[in-house]
């Protein structure tokens, strides 16, 4: 079974754009999650996303959005990029059923660089 | 919210030495404890997770205890190896599907 798909591995902007990050779940993962990696902050839950309705969403600004498609993929947006933005965003996605959690299943990341 | 303290920051072994990684948890609603492995460059594994209705779950090398009176979870590796060098990180959820992590343990064995 394929494993979590994120792209693209590597993004460098300037401040100020836009990015849309990808990424597939593993097949009949319904739930996905993203979270930003960085050295100070460590694991940061952006959002989540189950069945297209965003389920959760952390602490960010509203620069920061998702979605997610009929077939389980789903997008991150940011938006007016900061140079503070620069980080490892992490998807991963999980089986989850109502009421009892499952494991998650991350991907390699979408490493963003702005300048 | 939840919030997730995870002791040491970092944590150094003689190779064949065991290695306990303290987290504590703020919110007593949660009832799922995942513990991941994040090597250098690499995504964050998942090497063992915990449920409230259990005190004590063992992997080989690996186990994790759970004190939910206390609100803390442990991670417990015996007979360290090498490539037991790694980041690790502790988590909580409750049955909302949202994880909050601790701000992770960089382990070094040394051989």
């Amino acid at each position: 079974k394929a494993g979590v798909t994120q792209t693209p591995r590597y993004l460098i902007k300037t401040r100020g754009q836009q990015v849309t990050l990808s990424c597939s779940p593993i097949s009949g993962h319904r739930s996905v999650s993203w979270y930003q990696q960085t050295p100070g902050q460590g694991l940061q839950f952006l959002f989540e996303y189950f069945s297209e309705t965003q389920r959760n969403k952390g602490n960010f600004p509203g620069r920061f959005s998702g979605r997610q498609f009929s077939n389980s993929r789903s997008e991150m947006n940011v938006s007016t990029l900061e140079l503070g933005d620069s980080a490892l965003y992490l998807c991963a996605s999980s089986l989850w059923d109502r009421g009892s959690n499952s494991p998650l299943h991350f991907g390699n990341g979408t490493r963003l660089t702005v300048t | 919210g939840e919030n997730v303290e995870q002791h040491p920051s970092t944590l150094s072994v003689q190779e064949g030495d065991s290695a306990v990684i303290k987290c504590t948890y703020s919110d007593s609603a949660s009832n799922y404890f995942p513990w991941y492995k994040q090597e250098l460059g690499k995504r964050p594994q998942l090497i063992i997770d915990i449920r409230s209705n259990v005190g004590e779950k063992k992997d080989q090398r690996i186990a994790v205890t759970l004190n939910k009176t206390a609100k803390h979870f442990s991670l417990h590796i015996t007979e360290t190896q090498p490539e037991d060098s790694a980041v690790y990180f502790c988590a909580a959820s409750d049955a909302g599907n949202m994880l909050t992590f601790g701000g992770g343990t960089r382990l070094m064995v040394k051989p």
